[in-house]
């Protein structure tokens, strides 16, 4: 089984619409990540999880809402989102508090397109 | 501040040619790590290596390879006798252990195409 997954890989959906991306990781690991990586930009780190404590929102807006219900699952929350949100999400995870140096272990990312 | 900086936007081989792939770096911590990943068409980014600030030793993997020279704030990676799997998209990322510690966050650099033709 793959160290972290990823679903859907791909998702197409309205404006208006609320949708979830769940990401899984197999790894032992307590820290938890999610990326956006859209075309010609840099990766953009949006938040990161500690031990299921959200330890960083770099600015994302509130139509984006994260849940980590324990240290294996990290899920994406979607709602009312903008073309401009059409991107790859990347989920990571890595070795948490105190661990310095780890690297982080990705999924293969949702592709999200929005009409 | 911390940055990384991959001035090569794209980069385009014919099989079996050598490559290298540029990284500079910028931090104030004597101590931080700084890491490769592959991310091929599929998406997923893959990790190739990690090095720690104390160790300047390079590092060969079979037809990789990685230089890094602190004097120069530098941490080149290249492929010897390049093939057409290697075609994908290389990121160089920044960890700094001192930086609130809690996580390993990654301060990535923009990235590198690198196209391998057969």
């Amino acid at each position: 089984e793959t160290g972290v997954t990823q679903t859907p890989r791909h998702l197409v959906m309205g404006m208006t619409n609320k949708k979830s991306l769940k990401c899984e990781q197999h790894l032992g690991h307590n820290a938890m990540y999610w990326y956006k990586q859209s075309a010609k930009k840099p990766l953009e780190l949006m938040f990161v999880y500690n031990f299921k404590e959200q330890t960083e929102n770099n600015s994302v807006p509130s139509r984006f809402s994260p849940e980590c219900p324990n240290s294996s699952h990290l899920f994406l929350h979607l709602h009312t989102l903008q073309p401009e949100d059409s991107a790859l999400y990347l989920c990571a995870s890595s070795q948490g508090q105190g661990i310095y140096g780890q690297p982080q272990h990705f999924g293969d990312g949702t592709r999200l397109s929005i009409l | 501040a911390q940055k990384v900086t991959q001035a090569q936007t794209e980069i385009s081989v014919v099989e079996k040619e050598d490559v290298t792939l540029d990284c500079v770096y910028e931090t104030r911590d004597t101590t931080y790590y700084l890491f490769w990943y592959k991310q091929p068409p599929s998406g997923e980014l893959v990790f190739l290596i990690r090095r720690n600030s104390f160790d300047e030793q390079n590092e060969i993997s079979g037809r990789y390879s990685w230089n890094f020279q602190k004097s120069t704030s530098s941490f080149n990676f290249t492929i010897t006798a390049s093939q057409v799997v290697d075609s994908a998209v290389y990121f160089c990322a920044l960890s700094e252990a001192g930086g609130g510690g809690a996580t390993n966050k990654l301060i990535f650099g923009t990235g590198t195409l690198l196209a391998v033709q057969p």
